[in-house]
Order: C-alpha cells, then structure tokens, then sequence
C-alpha cells in the first residue's frame, strides 16, 4: 500500500539556525498537506500543495512540492522558539491520506 | 477552531474492559476519522465515517469498531481493551475546501 516516509525523525537546531524535513512516497501523490503539532497539543493544518513542482510561503515556512509529486519539503528559515513541536506531511493517494511519521523539532534558545 | 469535541479527554481503564470514546462536531461536516497517535509511528488512521451509517476501515482497525448515527456524532468503541490501545486518539473532520482535516484536542486511553 501507500507509504509515506519522512526524514529525519528529529532535529534539534540553534535558534537562528534554518530546518528542513522531507517527505516522500512510495506512489505519486494527487496532493501533499503538512501539519505541525505543538506538545501536547492536536495536529493543525497548515498547508496544502496541489501542482508539479509548486512552492509556497508563510513567512519564514517554505514548503515545495516535488516534479514528480512524490516528494515534499518543509524549510523553516532562521528557526524560533515558537517553531518547536513535530511537523507532518500528509500525501493524499488514491483514496486515503496517508500520514508521515513525522520531523520533530526542538530549538535551543 | 472547527467545533470538535471529544470526550472523554483522559481515561484510564483495565484490560477486558469496554470503552467508548465520543467525537463531536457541529459544522455538519461529512468526513469524520479516528487516528491513534504513537511515539515512532505517527497518526494511522482506525475508521472513517462518509456520512451517517457509512463507515470503512483504516490501517489499524483490529480491535476497534465505530458507528455514527448521527451526522454530529463518530464513536468509537474498544469491545475489550487490550494495553496495546494505550495511545492517544484523535478525531477529525475534513474540510470542506481543500480537504485538509481539524483535529479534535485528542483522547488519552491508559490500559491497565
């Protein structure tokens, strides 16, 4: 079946420094979603990247979906405290949204 | 936030026992699911509910049951809780502009 495989399972950073995750599938994909997931908190959506190749911003969060969608990335640029929690990525499939296990980030201040 | 309740938020429950956890929304949303949330394995998904009596199986579903009969309401149901079920269960309802799914606040089950 569908698998979505993400990397690296955690990332501790310097604050000021920049992260990436990446995700990427077993299947091509009809549309990528991330989340992030505060501690102790529930997943909240954050975007959804739909087109080959499309890229989109929030602030200092750069998300970029592969060519030949089966890939995807997260960049956060200059890392903050407020950016720590676990981020997914999400890639729809034929039928069901399959999820990565996730990129946990920690940020020392 | 997307009108999601669950309850109860925390239990703690001995082996054999039934349990029951309660999704809640109020937005009339069609696509309901339940995930479980582990350390080293992410969110995989039990059930999911289209509309009022449909529902249909995820990855993890052994062990678990789900019913709605009403559009508001997803339940999910454990006949015999094993300490495998101890985990952190979230609901969610899908969108209804791009699909992107709302987290309820999540369920914590201990297993005894």
């Amino acid at each position: 079946g569908q698998q979505v495989m993400q990397i690296p399972q955690y990332q501790h950073v310097q604050e000021g420094e920049d992260f990436t995750t990446y995700c990427n599938s077993s299947t091509t994909l009809s549309n990528i979603q991330w989340y992030k997931q505060r501690p102790g908190g529930h997943p909240v959506f954050l975007i959804q990247l739909v087109k080959s190749g499309e890229v989109k911003k929030q602030k200092r969060l750069t998300f970029q979906f592969g060519e030949a969608k089966k890939n995807s990335s997260l960049h956060i640029t200059a890392t903050q405290t407020t950016d720590v929690g676990t981020y997914f990525c999400a890639g729809l499939g034929s039928e069901k949204l399959v999820f990565g296990k996730g990129t946990k980030l920690t940020v020392n201040p | 936030d997307a009108g999601i309740t669950q309850s109860p938020r925390h239990k703690v429950t001995e082996t054999g026992t039934p349990v029951t956890l309660r999704c809640h929304q109020t937005e009339n949303h069609r696509y309901m699911y339940w995930y479980r949330q582990d350390p080293g394995h992410g969110l995989r998904l039990i059930h999911y509910s289209y509309g009022v009596k449909d529902t249909d199986k995820g990855e993890v579903s052994d062990g678990y049951s789900v019913s709605r009969s009403k559009t508001e309401d997803f339940l999910l149901t454990l006949e015999s809780a094993t300490s495998s079920q101890t985990s952190v269960y979230f609901c969610a309802i899908m969108g209804t502009n791009t699909g992107e799914l709302f987290f309820g606040e999540g369920s914590r089950l201990t297993v005894l």
